[in-house]
């Protein structure tokens, strides 16, 4: 089983939408998760961290099940510059590496 | 905003050449990382670094990868026989403190690597 799995899309949604992304993790022992968002052929860039309790930026929401194993992102009132690809990231055991899901790409149209 | 600088953008070399990496992270940030991506695979592990000193490896970080710090300012990576498959998008990244879980690791713009 794959330590982090989201589905690849990809989502194409109109601006203004709302859209959901799901992650499942297999290490019943991690602590910290994040989303990250990778624009092409860019580096990583942090969008949040999740907490259990669930957490909110602005237009971006995270929750995190560790129960279940999942974790979400949802983004509201979608606009253009949100298209990018949006990796679930889960820190491993040791506290040293993160883990990166293979990302699931987002197309935000007009 | 401080930021994880790395040189070059974009290394060609050619099979079995050793190739070089160079990071410069966050100044004040204690440890170190190297992730590689393949085209249209996820971003991997690769190795951490902290107080000198390897923390964590993974199974692709074989004998032919090292890291060091020469310097207070640079962290690099080694490949020491470049193979095809070796080609990816190299990223570094640095934290200030791994005390604290919710740390950020901020990553570098990365190194494409190019092994002909």
């Amino acid at each position: 089983r794959k330590e982090v799995e989201q589905d690849p899309g990809p989502f194409n949604v109109p601006e203004g939408a709302t859209v959901a992304f799901n992650c499942t993790y297999s290490n019943s022992a991690s602590q910290s998760f994040f989303w990250y968002r990778q624009d092409c052929r860019k580096e990583p860039k942090l969008l949040m961290s999740v907490y259990s309790s669930g957490n909110e930026d602005g237009r971006f929401t995270a929750q995190l099940n560790r129960a279940s194993q999942y974790i979400s992102l949802l983004i509201r009132d979608s606009k253009l510059s949100d298209s990018a690809t949006y990796l679930c990231v889960v820190e491993s055991n040791s506290g040293y590496a993160l883990n990166f899901g293979k990302g699931t790409s987002l197309l935000v149209t007009p | 905003e401080p930021e994880v600088t790395q040189t070059p953008s974009h290394q060609v070399t050619q099979m079995g050449q050793e190739v070089i990496l160079h990071c410069v992270p966050i100044s004040n940030h204690l440890y170190f990382y190297w992730y590689r991506q393949i085209l249209g695979q996820k971003v991997e592990f690769l190795v951490s670094f902290y107080n000198n000193e390897i923390s964590e490896k993974s199974e692709i970080f074989d004998d032919q990868f090292s890291v060091e710090r020469p310097d207070g300012s640079n962290f690099t990576l080694k490949i020491r026989s470049t193979k095809l498959e070796d080609s990816a998008m190299y990223f570094c990244a640095s934290v200030r403190d791994n005390k604290f879980s919710t740390d950020t690791q901020y990553f570098g713009p990365g190194t494409r690597l190019t092994v002909l």
